[in-house]
């Protein structure tokens, strides 16, 4: 079956700008988490979105950063007036229903996000 | 403050041997371990877990060894091969989180034909 699909793969914006990232989980996981890496740094959670339950945004950087989720389905990570330190790569993962045991989260392939 | 921590950047091993990937971890709410692999340009790919109450977790050629006492956790691969050759990451998680992965910065592991 298909897996966790992000776009785009890379996207090269000027600071000041702002930008949409695409998530699609995988069908049926109702768990979906955002994290980044920068570079040389490991992945650093961002959101988590369970369900029709309010998201956990406590590891977004900043107030710039925001996200959507449709139902259990696809999810959208915006940054508005972009800025270089944002630079990153945006995984996206998802997973079947915590909490209580951790169930197998499956990454995405990543945005490469360039700001210049 | 980094809960997770992968000292060495990087690991250079000959095929056949064995490769042995540290993590320390400082957070002891910690229970539940985890260790991924990443190849270039794609997402990290679940290898191996060990839960707290464990001491040693075996997969085929992956065994992962924890030391409570000492807060650290180690990745063995034996015999190692060049297909092994990734960015390994080690995460932690702690009971009544909501499953947000806590990673290390990696250790990126080459195997020499």
């Amino acid at each position: 079956g298909a897996g966790v699909s992000q776009s785009p793969s890379n996207k090269v914006t000027e600071k000041g700008k702002d930008v949409e990232l695409r998530c699609d989980p995988i069908s049926g996981h109702t768990a979906l988490y955002w994290y980044r890496q920068r570079l040389g740094q490991g992945l650093e959670f961002l959101i988590y979105f369970q369900g029709n339950s309010a998201p956990d945004k406590s590891g977004l950087p900043s107030d710039r950063f925001s996200a959507e989720r449709t139902g259990e389905s696809v999810s959208t990570l915006t940054i508005q007036r972009t800025q270089q330190e944002d630079s990153a790569v945006y995984l996206c993962a998802s997973s079947l229903e915590p909490p209580g045991q951790y169930n197998e989260q499956f990454f995405g392939p990543g945005t490469r996000l360039t700001v210049l | 403050d980094q809960q997770v921590k992968q000292n060495s950047p990087s690991l250079s091993v000959q095929e056949g041997r064995i490769s042995i990937l540290n993590c320390d971890y400082t957070n002891s709410m910690f229970d539940y371990f985890l260790w991924y692999k990443k190849y270039p340009a794609e997402g990290p790919t679940f290898l191996i877990s060990i839960s707290s109450i464990k001491d040693k977790n075996e997969d085929g050629r992956f065994t992962v060894f924890l030391n409570k006492s000492a807060k650290h956790l180690s990745l063995h691969i034996v015999p190692s091969q060049p297909g092994d050759s990734a960015v390994y990451f080690c995460a932690a998680l702690y009971g009544g989180s909501q499953g947000n992965l806590i990673f290390g910065k990696g250790t990126k592991l080459s195997v020499k034909p």
